[in-house]
């Protein structure tokens, strides 16, 4: 079956660090771009960053700087490690492979809170 | 950035009557546009892409169009599955950006 699976979300204060994970099966993550997008409570969709099939990535402005995307191809696993971070990158993480023209694949979500 | 508005922010209507959502870009997006459904707890899932192309699975009620900075979905009858929020998204340049939302409700 194709489909992501994220982990690692919880509970953090401000100015800590998390990586959430992303599974994947039924596809090669190396060969995809694959992408974190995020919710904030009660609000729109917000991309967050992209790691393309060569390596390439890129990031918002939001986050860049101290988030880093990766993978790992023995794993078949994304990854994005957030550090420094703030009140506002409280929101549900989603990881999408995103197919150049649209997203057609999304997790189910995992929650980062940041609070002290 | 690219700046997508939608409108209404909210739409309620009934099963069976038409729904017309509207995405306004900021500067032309050409026809890289993509629609999202997104129901609670759930994670979003492709509609239409390139502003006009239902994604496989996706039911003839949905329709898109539109080109530049004005864009709208359509959805022709609704079931009582289609009340959600959509969301639009732009491709054409970086970084990716979407629209604020329309919450489609039961009236």
């Amino acid at each position: 079956e194709v489909q992501l699976v994220e982990s690692g979300g919880g509970l953090v204060q401000p100015g800590g660090s998390l990586r959430l994970s992303c599974a994947a099966s039924g596809f090669t993550v190396s060969s995809k771009y694959m992408s974190w997008v995020r919710q904030a409570p009660g609000k729109g969709l917000e991309w967050v960053s992209v790691i393309y099939s060569g390596g390439s990535t890129y990031y918002a402005d939001s986050v860049k700087g101290r988030f880093t995307i990766s993978r790992d191809n023995s794993k078949n696993t994304l990854y994005l490690q957030m550090n420094s971070l703030r009140d506002e990158d409280t929101a549900v993480y989603y990881c999408a492979r995103w197919m150049i023209r649209y997203f057609d694949l999304w997790g189910r979500g995992t929650l980062v809170t940041v609070s002290s | 950035e690219i700046v997508l508005t939608q409108s209404p922010a909210t739409l309620s209507l009934s099963p069976g009557e038409r729904a017309t959502l509207s995405c306004r870009a900021s500067q032309s997006v050409s026809s890289y546009l993509a629609w999202y459904q997104q129901k609670p707890g759930q994670a979003p899932r492709l509609l239409i892409f390139d502003a006009s192309n239902r994604a496989t699975g996706i039911p003839a009620r949905f329709s898109g169009s539109g080109s530049g900075t004005d864009f709208t979905l359509t959805i022709s009858s609704l079931e009582p599955e289609d009340f959600a929020v959509y969301y639009c998204q732009q491709r054409s340049n970086w970084p990716f950006t979407f629209g604020q939302g329309t919450r489609l409700e039961i009236k």
